[in-house]
């Protein structure tokens, strides 16, 4: 693994179904974040995570859990999917909070709720 | 809350120059990140500014005035491959950062 990965790459999903979207990061950074991304709005962040054995809400929590078990790992939880959690998502992940440090994107789960 | 404002769309000829615009007003700051994503792909950093002025990279420049909370991600030389989507995002207080719908550039030959 190099950089950050998620999966799966595409999905689609009856309403009302449970899904985890994973994240999975081997460049040991301390914060990751989960967003989602409509075409007009832009990337919002939905949840956060500064350590491990931390989590965060981020704008648009609603719908959506996460856990941080260890520093690798940041799932993202949908417990009963609506049509309007349709989107692409994307896992993130920084070195540390600190006000240098760039984000690292992952390649992103398309998300299709029926 | 965070309001992150630029334009929707620019176009632009091959070997020019263009200049995307960014307002923000946001509660605490830490910084501006530009960001560029490529159609159906993820995003990549381009450049970040944290001091008033500008800072350059190459073909790539950005700029900021945290008086007018106000920055431009400038793209010289302009070549096909720079067609794509360019994000504005602030880190707020919490180094949290909010992003900005995004601007699509599109290079004609």
């Amino acid at each position: 693994i190099a950089g950050i990965t998620q999966a799966p790459t595409s999905q689609i999903l009856a309403a009302g179904r449970r899904m985890t979207l994973r994240c999975t990061q081997d460049m040991r950074h301390n914060a990751m974040y989960w967003y989602r991304q409509d075409l007009g709005l832009g990337l919002r962040l939905i949840h956060y995570s500064n350590t491990a054995g931390t989590t965060g809400k981020g704008e648009v929590p609603d719908g959506y859990s996460v856990s941080r078990a260890n520093t690798d790992d940041f799932p993202l939880t949908l417990a009963s999917a609506v049509p309007s959690q349709t989107s692409v998502y994307f896992c993130a992940s920084t070195l540390d909070r600190g006000p240098f440090y760039e984000q690292y994107f992952g390649p992103g789960t398309r998300l299709t709720v029926t | 809350g965070q309001n992150i404002d630029q334009p929707t769309e620019m176009t632009a000829t091959e070997g020019a120059i263009v200049q995307i615009n960014c307002t923000y007003q946001t509660s605490g700051f830490n910084g501006l990140f530009w960001y560029q994503q490529h159609a159906g792909e993820a995003p990549t950093f381009l450049s970040y500014n944290v001091l008033d002025g500008l800072e350059e990279k190459g073909r790539f420049s950005s700029f900021l005035s945290r008086s007018k909370g106000y920055s431009y991600l400038l793209l010289k030389e302009l070549q096909m491959k720079d067609s794509a989507s360019y994000l504005c995002a602030v880190r707020d207080g919490d180094y949290k950062l909010s992003f900005g719908a995004g601007t699509t550039v599109t290079v004609r030959a």
